[in-house]
């Protein structure tokens, strides 16, 4: 089956950049998406289609995707960034995602 | 404001049923996929089911396949996951979570605030 990876954990320091990284096999053939979860929220969609931003979300959010391994960077990273990120992408007919990345501010 | 709200969770025995139930609002309920993922205590998201929007096609987990059906109501704006044969592993919170098309096979837009399924004796 179908995997994404991602490293357990990222620690930046405030308005530092933060990356997480999320691979698989053939990821740059699948859009990838990016879902940030704070403690006890539900997850809310911070990148679509690899590079793309919701509105709403802030500028320093942005997405990236090569070869097998795409990459959310956090410009400018606040003490509200602290959360646990997960990458996602589909895989025929089942939606994968990422064991999740738990981004701490310090 | 686009909505979805859960319902139906609650405290059932191995091998129990629960159907669970997510109603949309502020938008056209039937132009978009929605999917149910779950989320077991302490762990990351893991994807359960999706229906399209026109509830014509639907796909599921390899872990849930053949105990855990999906299905739409267009008139109650409702989807619901009947959840059979439960296991002390199927422990998590659900969330329902929208795509932004009818034909659901990207990513989720909006998400639901989840409702709690326990399995246990």
């Amino acid at each position: 089956s179908y995997e994404l990876t991602q490293p357990p954990s990222v620690s930046v320091s405030p308005g530092q950049t933060a990356s997480i990284t999320c691979s698989g096999d053939e990821l740059g053939n699948k859009y990838v998406s990016w879902y940030q979860q704070k403690a006890g929220q539900s997850p809310v969609l911070v990148i679509y289609e690899d590079t793309k931003r919701p509105s709403g979300i802030p500028e320093r959010f942005s997405g990236s995707s090569s070869g097998n391994t795409a990459t959310l960077t956090l410009r400018g990273t606040q003490n509200m960034d602290e959360a646990d990120y997960f990458c996602q992408a589909w895989d025929r007919t089942s939606a994968i995602f990422g064991g999740g990345t738990k981004l701490t501010v310090l | 404001e686009v909505q979805l709200v859960e319902s139906g969770g609650g405290l059932v025995q191995p091998g129990g049923s629960l159907r669970l139930a997510c109603v949309g609002s502020g938008f056209f309920f039937s132009s978009y996929g929605i999917s149910w993922v779950r989320q077991a205590p302490g762990k990351g998201l893991e994807w359960v089911a999706v229906i399209s929007g026109t509830g014509g096609t639907s796909y599921s987990a390899d872990s849930v396949r053949g105990r855990f059906t999906i299905s739409r109501d267009k008139s109650r704006r409702t989807v619901y996951l009947q959840m059979d044969s439960l296991r002390a592993g199927d422990t998590a919170i659900y969330f329902c979570a929208r795509h932004p098309s009818v034909d659901a096979s990207n990513y989720f837009d909006f998400w639901g605030q989840g409702t709690q399924v326990t399995v246990s004796s």
